[in-house]
């Protein structure tokens, strides 16, 4: 079975402060990683993703996530936040195989950007 | 923009009715995945169609059902609607040869009474 785990339900920064949302995930299998974020009455966006390529993923907006299969984690970081990142983030797991194309999702993590 | 769309926006509809939502995918994306995001929670897989047959399934009733079309747009349908189906429903679609990165539309968020 595979699942997702993101470790914090909130997170709040100042604007300029680093960022640092927290995702672990459970598979028997190699599995493909992504994080998608959502604005308020909006769609999920895809920020990133990482598959079986280099373990130091950039993505979108300046986000970029490390992927440590000793620590079975995907945490997604920023240097800097901006206000505009202010959303919900969400871990996402797909295992492959016979459950391609299957995205199991994290409960999500509401970031908060302080001025 | 993700050039997924979906109709209606919103919908409202009471206990025991039927509804069907719509979603035209992305230009050259032949998969469509459904998916059902509770208030509070994060987005949980229906099902899967690939080449107009459904090819995966997440742990939700039959009174769930899909159709593709030769177009590859898609549709939803939910029968004998209950409270808990209150809730945004994702469609997402998927390029052929592009591995599983799923684009989302913006969703069609349901409220049963």
């Amino acid at each position: 079975a595979q699942s997702v785990t993101q470790l914090d339900s909130h997170v709040s920064v100042s604007e300029g402060t680093p960022v640092l949302l927290r995702c672990n995930y459970s598979s028997s299998y190699s599995p493909s990683l992504f994080w998608y974020v959502q604005h308020p009455n909006k769609g999920l966006q895809l920020l990133l993703k990482y598959t079986s390529a280099a373990t130091l993923v950039k993505g979108i907006n300046g986000f970029e996530a490390e992927f440590k299969k000793s620590e079975t984690s995907f945490h997604l970081t920023k240097p800097s936040a901006h206000m505009s990142d202010a959303a919900e983030y969400f871990c996402v797991v797909s295992l492959g195989g016979t459950s391609y194309g299957k995205l199991t999702f994290g409960q999500g993590t509401i970031l908060t950007v302080h001025p | 923009e993700t050039g997924v769309t979906q109709s209606p926006t919103h919908l409202i509809k009471t206990r025991g009715q039927q509804v069907t939502l719509r979603c035209s995918s992305q230009s050259g994306h032949n998969t469509v995945s459904w998916y059902q995001q509770a208030l509070g929670q994060g987005p949980q897989f229906i099902f899967q169609y690939y080449r107009e047959e459904e090819n995966g399934r997440g742990n939700f009733p039959p009174r769930f059902s899909g159709l593709q079309f030769p177009n590859y747009s898609s549709e939803l349908n939910v029968n004998a609607l209950e409270l808990d189906d209150s809730a945004l429903y994702l469609c997402a679609s998927r390029a052929p040869g592009r591995g599983e990165t799923q684009y989302f539309g913006p969703g069609t968020r349901l409220l049963v009474l």
